[in-house]
């Protein structure tokens, strides 16, 4: 198994360009999820999904769009990019919802995509 | 979501034990107790979890207090690979990881 994959490794935006950023999993999770780590900092979530065809906002949503078409993709689009979204991005994926009980599963992160708007 | 709290950094040597300690005072029954560490410039990773009882595994021990407001996650001789940033999170009922801001562990040699 690849595990968790994330393209590009990384990236330079000028400020009001878009991009997606790729993430594929090869585990037949039903969980996905994206965070931003600025520098210092722990991780953030952006967005997550529960499975196909189901996302929802975490505590960073705004400036990002998702969708989940297929269980083993889950791109995160930056709308028009901002020098405030310079970050790294993580990817992570969980054979289940973290939140069901019992709540055991682990996650799987991705190796991160490192973002610079200018 | 309930809270963790853990020291901002703490420093060992080489092949000794590290005990890194993480509060959670307000942890609910049906919440576990997750530990998660980032070596530089990578995602993070598990390292274990559990409820209530201690838990062991190949990279480290869990303590849980018997209270369940506190927790040590226990590396029993540290290597130069060990040196992290370690994350206490607490799992239930929300649909979300909450990272902190972690312990950063540096090993001398």
């Amino acid at each position: 198994n690849a595990g968790v994959t994330q393209t590009p490794k990384f990236q330079v935006l000028k400020t009001g360009q878009s991009m997606t950023l790729q993430c594929a999993q090869d585990m037949n999770h039903e969980y996905m999820s994206w965070y931003r780590q600025d520098p210092g900092m722990g991780l953030r979530l952006i967005h997550y999904s529960v499975g196909a065809g189901i996302t929802d906002q975490g505590e960073v949503p705004n400036g990002y769009n998702v969708s989940r078409s297929t269980t083993e993709d889950f791109p995160l689009r930056l709308l028009s990019a901002a020098p405030s979204q310079t970050s790294v991005y993580f990817c992570a994926s969980s054979y289940s919802n973290p939140g069901q009980t019992p709540s055991t599963d682990t996650q799987y992160f991705g190796p991160g995509t490192r973002l610079t708007v200018l | 979501d309930a809270k963790t709290t853990q020291p901002n950094s703490m420093e060992s040597n080489e092949e000794e034990p590290v005990h890194l300690p993480c509060n959670h005072s307000t942890i609910s029954g049906t919440d576990y107790i997750h530990w998660y560490r980032q070596l530089p410039s990578q995602g993070p990773e598990y390292v274990i979890h559990g409820l209530t009882s201690n838990v062991n595994n190949r990279m480290a021990s869990l303590a849980i207090a018997e209270d369940r407001k506190s927790s040590t996650l226990i590396l029993h001789r540290a290597t130069l690979r060990d040196a992290a940033v370690y994350y206490c999170i607490l799992m239930g009922g929300a649909q979300k990881l909450v990272f902190g801001q972690g312990t950063r562990l540096t090993i001398n040699p």
